[in-house]
């Protein structure tokens, strides 16, 4: 059974900086990976899809790499913003015939102003 | 502008009723979702439907039913038999998996017993 892990679980860090987010699974024979924003009591934002054939996606501030022989997912945040701070999830799609995605617990992440 | 519409945002249920909760989508998605998300648990899958009149039962489908009458809505009733219902619903929607678009979720209703 696919299983996704984001470390850490918190981050805190100080506006203007840089950072870097990470997603690891278990399986992978993925079909895509998509990172999600969530700010309190809201649904989830997609921020940047990638699939199994590529290797990242940029968006703006936003990076994510998909290295699937190593089963790590990054997503990288370039000079940071207060508006920033969310917790960011990260899922997988199987790339069999199950149609769920598999989510991470996620990064609550903090940008101080 | 499309998107999912879930209400109500809010929702209270007394011990032993059943409620719905509504899911509408203008994407012209073919398949939809409901996850439950509990503090420190994550998102878990509830129900899923890939075609209207079609649904498939997800990891935590206990106390839970839905139907698919039309493509557009996918509502989900929880019923008494459901003995920790408080947490926060999210419905989602995708293409089928040739469309390559991701999951698109709602804004979530939030369900509490009292």
């Amino acid at each position: 059974k696919q299983e996704v892990t984001q470390i850490p679980a918190a981050l805190s860090v100080p506006e203007g900086e840089n950072l870097v987010l990470n997603c690891s699974f278990t399986d992978s024979a993925i079909y895509n990976l998509q990172w999600f924003r969530q700010d309190p009591g809201k649904g989830l934002t997609s921020l940047l899809l990638i699939q199994s054939s590529q290797r990242e996606q940029t968006s703006g501030r936003l990076n994510a790499s998909l290295d699937k022989s190593s089963g790590r997912s990054t997503l990288y945040i370039a000079a940071s913003q207060p508006g920033d701070s969310a917790t960011y999830l990260c899922a997988l799609l199987p790339s069999g015939s199950a149609r769920q995605l598999t989510f991470g617990s996620g990064t609550q992440l903090t940008v101080l102003p | 502008d499309g998107g999912i519409t879930q209400s109500p945002k809010y929702l209270f249920r007394k011990e032993g009723q059943n409620v719905t909760l509504s899911c509408e989508q203008n994407l012209n998605h073919d398949a939809m979702y409901w996850y439950r998300q509990d503090p420190g648990q994550g998102l878990r899958l509830i129900y899923y439907s890939q075609i209207v009149n079609d649904f498939q039962k997800g990891d935590i489908a206990e106390g839970y039913s839905v139907s698919r009458e039309k493509k557009e809505s996918f509502p989900l009733t929880v019923t008494s038999a459901q003995k920790n219902p408080t947490a926060f619903y999210l419905c989602a929607s995708s293409l089928p998996r040739e469309g390559r678009t991701g999951y698109t979720f709602g804004s979530g209703t939030r369900l509490t017993v009292v």
